[in-house]
């Protein structure tokens, strides 16, 4: 079992370009949360989802901010025209119960 | 809403020795559950430790343990013997529950960076 499979491990934009992030969960894990650090901050809820469905996406920007668990393959964020203040690791975990979740080794965005 | 709250930025502790990072929280809910989260540079978050706040009995975990005092809504953790491999930023963590959407959110707090001295 790999566990949570975040890629790419860093990833650089200029102002307004896309930056997509992807998240594999753990095999037989069918629920994908995304949270996003900010430096020196702990992790801050964006979104949940489970295949093809968001179930919560209280925590997400309005504007610029996308996310989606196909039926097949991976999970997206998906961030378009960033700004600097997007600059931040984002991690995405799955579980398949209650009992916790599974965090992946996070995704750091560096807007320059 | 629930917040999680560290106090303490920056802790120091000698190899070998004891040390308590400490973590309050506010909540509404009876029934929740906690978390002790360490990320080291490598920035992958390790769960070092869990307690479920029905259980009156604090968790342990090898030289990790935690005093859980739900009255005063407080949650340290206590690292014994600590080793250089210890040293990391600790996270704790609320979990709650929106029964209407089934999501189970983490609520961290603002973390502690340690540091083990030799």
């Amino acid at each position: 079992n790999a566990g949570v499979m975040q890629n790419p491990r860093h990833l650089v934009r200029r102002r307004g370009q896309e930056a997509r992030l992807r998240c594999s969960p753990m095999k037989g894990h069918s629920h994908v949360y995304w949270y996003r650090q900010l430096p020196e901050e702990g992790l801050k809820f964006m979104v949940y989802l489970q295949k093809e469905n968001i179930i919560d996406e209280s925590g997400m920007p309005k504007e610029r901010f996308s996310a989606e668990f196909p039926k097949e393959g991976p999970s997206i964020l998906r961030i378009q025209q960033v700004v600097r203040g997007d600059s931040a690791a984002y991690f995405c975990a799955s579980s398949f119960s209650d009992y916790g979740y599974t965090f992946g080794s996070g995704t750091r965005l560096t807007v320059v | 809403a629930q917040t999680v709250t560290q106090s303490q930025p920056e802790m120091s502790v000698q190899e070998a020795e004891t040390v308590t990072l400490s973590c309050t929280y506010d909540t509404s809910e009876s029934d929740y559950y906690l978390f002790w989260y360490k990320q080291p540079p490598s920035r992958q978050m390790i769960l070092v430790i869990r307690q479920e706040a029905y259980k009156q009995q604090n968790a342990t975990e090898n030289r990790f343990s935690v005093n859980f005092q739900k009255a005063a809504k407080s949650f340290s953790l206590k690292i014994s013997d600590s080793q250089l491999g210890d040293a990391a930023m600790y996270f704790c963590a609320y979990r709650s529950h929106d029964s209407t959407s089934g999501t189970y959110k983490y609520i961290f707090g603002t973390g502690t960076r340690l540091k083990v001295l030799a």
